[in-house]
Formats: C-alpha cells, sequence, structure tokens
C-alpha cells in the first residue's frame, strides 16, 4: 500500500473553472501536509501547507484536511492556463523532517 | 538569490565514474534533504542532514551513495561507480527546522545523465 496516493489523473478543466486534486496517507502519525507545484522539466515549488483540521485558503487555493479521513485536498479556482503542472501531495512523518511524496496529479487547463 | 542552490544543474557521466553533486541551503537554514526523481516516478526521500551530521539516511541505496554536509561549505551527494540506473533528477531541499512541521524548499535540482 502506498504511503501517500493521490487521484490518478490526467485532470483536465477549462480555464476559470474549479481543479479539485485529492491524497490520501495512511500514516495517521503524519503531523503536516503540503502541496507543490511541479512544471515539466522543474523543480517542486511549495503552494500550500496545512497542520490542523478544515480548510486553509491563499489567494485562488483553499487546502482541506481531515484527519479523521486521512484526506489531503487542493481545490484551486478560477484555474488558468499557467496552472497546467504535475500537483504533488505531500506527508510529513512522526519524525524528522522527511516528507513522503505521492505520484503526483498532471492538471491541464485548457483556454 | 536567498534560494537553495544546487550545482551542477547537468552533470553526464560514464559508467562507473563518480557523481559529485553539491547542494547549499536557503539563508538561514541549517537543515538538508535530498530526493530522487526517476523518470515518469514520484519524488523518492534519500537523506537528511544537519551540519556535520546525518539525522536519517534511510532512503539511501545501501552502496555507493554517500552524503555529507560539513561545518564549511555545501552539502554534497555523492554517488561512486554510477550505473544507467542512477540517471535521475536529484533534488536537495532545505527547511529552517527539521520537525516534521517544517516547510521544505526545494532547489532547481541536478540531472544525471549516466552514459
Amino acid at each position: 500500500q502506498k504511503e501517500v496516493e493521490q487521484n490518478s489523473g490526467p485532470l483536465s478543466v477549462p480555464e476559470g473553472a474549479i481543479a479539485s486534486l485529492n491524497c490520501t496517507y495512511s500514516d495517521r502519525g503524519s503531523q503536516s501536509f503540503f502541496w507543490y507545484r511541479q512544471y515539466s522539466g522543474k523543480s517542486p515549488e511549495l503552494i500550500m501547507s496545512i497542520y490542523s483540521n478544515g480548510d486553509k485558503e491563499d489567494g485562488r487555493f483553499t487546502a482541506q484536511l481531515n484527519k479523521a479521513s486521512q484526506y489531503v485536498s487542493l481545490l484551486i479556482r478560477d484555474s488558468q492556463p499557467s496552472d497546467s503542472a504535475t500537483y504533488l501531495c505531500a506527508g510529513g512523518g512522526t519524525s524528522y523532517g522527511k516528507l513522503t511524496f505521492g505520484q503526483g496529479t498532471i492538471l491541464t487547463v485548457h483556454p | 538569490n536567498a534560494g537553495v542552490m544546487q550545482n551542477p544543474r547537468h552533470l553526464v557521466r560514464r559508467r562507473g565514474q563518480e557523481a559529485r553533486l553539491r547542494c547549499s541551503p536557503m539563508k538561514g537554514h541549517s537543515h538538508v534533504y535530498w530526493y530522487r526523481q526517476l523518470p515518469e516516478e514520484g519524488l523518492k526521500f534519500m537523506v537528511y542532514l544537519q551540519k556535520e551530521n546525518i539525522i536519517d539516511e534511510s532512503g539511501m541505496p545501501k552502496e555507493r551513495f554517500s552524503a555529507e554536509f560539513p561545518k564549511e561549505g555545501p552539502s554534497i551527494l555523492r554517488i561512486q561507480q554510477v550505473v544507467r540506473g542512477d540517471s535521475a533528477a536529484y533534488f536537495c531541499a532545505s527547511s529552517a527546522g527539521g520537525q516534521a512541521t517544517g516547510a521544505q524548499y526545494f532547489g532547481p535540482g541536478t540531472r544525471l545523465l549516466v552514459l
């Protein structure tokens, strides 16, 4: 069983729509969760972090965490073609700073 | 630029040679992590270091790979006697603290190609 699993995608949405990306994790001791965006050939860029149950909003991005269901999601409102990238969900473990990444979801926003 | 720096950005080696990858953490950060991304695969943790200490090397292959973060200078990931399967993107990340809640920021990566 994968420790962090993302909806496989690819996901295609029209410009202006809401993109919804989902992630589940198996380690109940995980304390922190991160969403990274990775453009092709580039390095991961941190876009959201979330530590507590509930929602966290930052501009067009909203992260949601439900520890009981071991579920993390990222909503992108008013999607733009520039949002087209691979989105990586990562969980922080119970000790130290090691991050476990999901396999990524490819998002395409078409005009 | 106060971001994480890595060099070289691209490295070509022949089988059997050594590869040395360098990473300077973001200013103010003292915790360094190395990850590897194989083609069409996800990011995999390799090793976590602080100055002069390896904290967690649970993701490092048992042979040919080593890492260090000396008191002075960048962190170095060393791969001895490279094989074609080592071809990948190697990313370094840094954080201000080593706790599980610490956000990690990635450098641009080193793309290693083994011929």
